[in-house]
């Protein structure tokens, strides 16, 4: 089984300043991991994957998440936001070998950027 | 870009009633999924389909929960006698080979009145 930890509920932050959003993962077996981002009142929009390969992965909207596996963590981060980054963003890991790739999430970060 | 797309975008139902919920995946996946999101809490996963058949399902789908994909486009998920507690977002997904993401469609917001 696996688990994903968000440790920060919400990130406030100022325009043009740098943001990164925590996830840690828990898991018995190799797993893909994710982050999606869900803007008021939408569904979920893949910003960015890790599936095998470089650690470093580079996604939508100028964010870049890093995989860790000897800390399991998977931190999406963005090196310069805008107002419109405001949203939620959630971290996913599915496990693969047998599994049939159901996402398990994390509780989401609320990321407010301020002007 | 193609894209999975959900009917309808807000439902309200009295409790007890039985309710659909509607999903059109993308054409050529193979792999189909509901989630739900209750109001402040995380995305939580329901169930999976693949060939036809549940794969995969979580302990939030109990007997009042089914799914189907009855002309091979649409996916539903009715849920028979609903309770004040299915009021949440539900969120259809799909997906195409197995380590591919998936994709998510805007959701249907389910309210029991």
């Amino acid at each position: 089984a696996q688990s994903v930890t968000q440790l920060d509920s919400q990130v406030p932050v100022f325009e043009e300043a740098p943001v990164e959003l925590r996830c840690n993962y828990s898991s018995s077996v190799s797993v893909y991991l994710f982050w999606y981002v869900q803007y008021p009142n939408q569904g979920l929009q893949l910003l960015l994957k890790y599936l095998s390969g470089s650690t470093l992965v580079k996604g939508i909207n100028g964010f870049e998440a890093e995989f860790n596996k000897s800390q399991t963590s998977f931190h999406l981060r963005k090196p310069s936001v805008h107002i419109s980054d405001t949203a939620e963003y959630f971290c996913a890991v599915s496990g693969y070998g047998g599994s049939q790739g159901n996402l398990i999430f994390g509780k989401g970060t609320k990321l407010s950027v301020k002007p | 870009e193609p894209e999975v797309t959900q009917t309808p975008s807000h439902q309200v139902t009295q409790m007890g009633q039985e309710v659909i919920l509607r999903c059109v995946p993308i054409s050529n996946h193979l792999y189909f999924y509901w989630y739900r999101q209750i109001l402040g809490q995380k995305v939580e996963f329901l169930v999976s389909f693949y060939n036809n058949e549940i794969s995969e399902k979580s302990e939030i789908f109990d007997d009042q929960f089914s799914v189907e994909r009855p002309d091979g486009s649409n996916f539903t998920l009715k849920i028979r006698s609903t309770k004040l507690e299915d009021s949440a977002m539900y969120f259809c997904a799909s997906r195409g080979r197995i380590n591919q993401p998936q994709h998510f469609g805007d959701g249907t917001r389910l309210s029991i009145l």
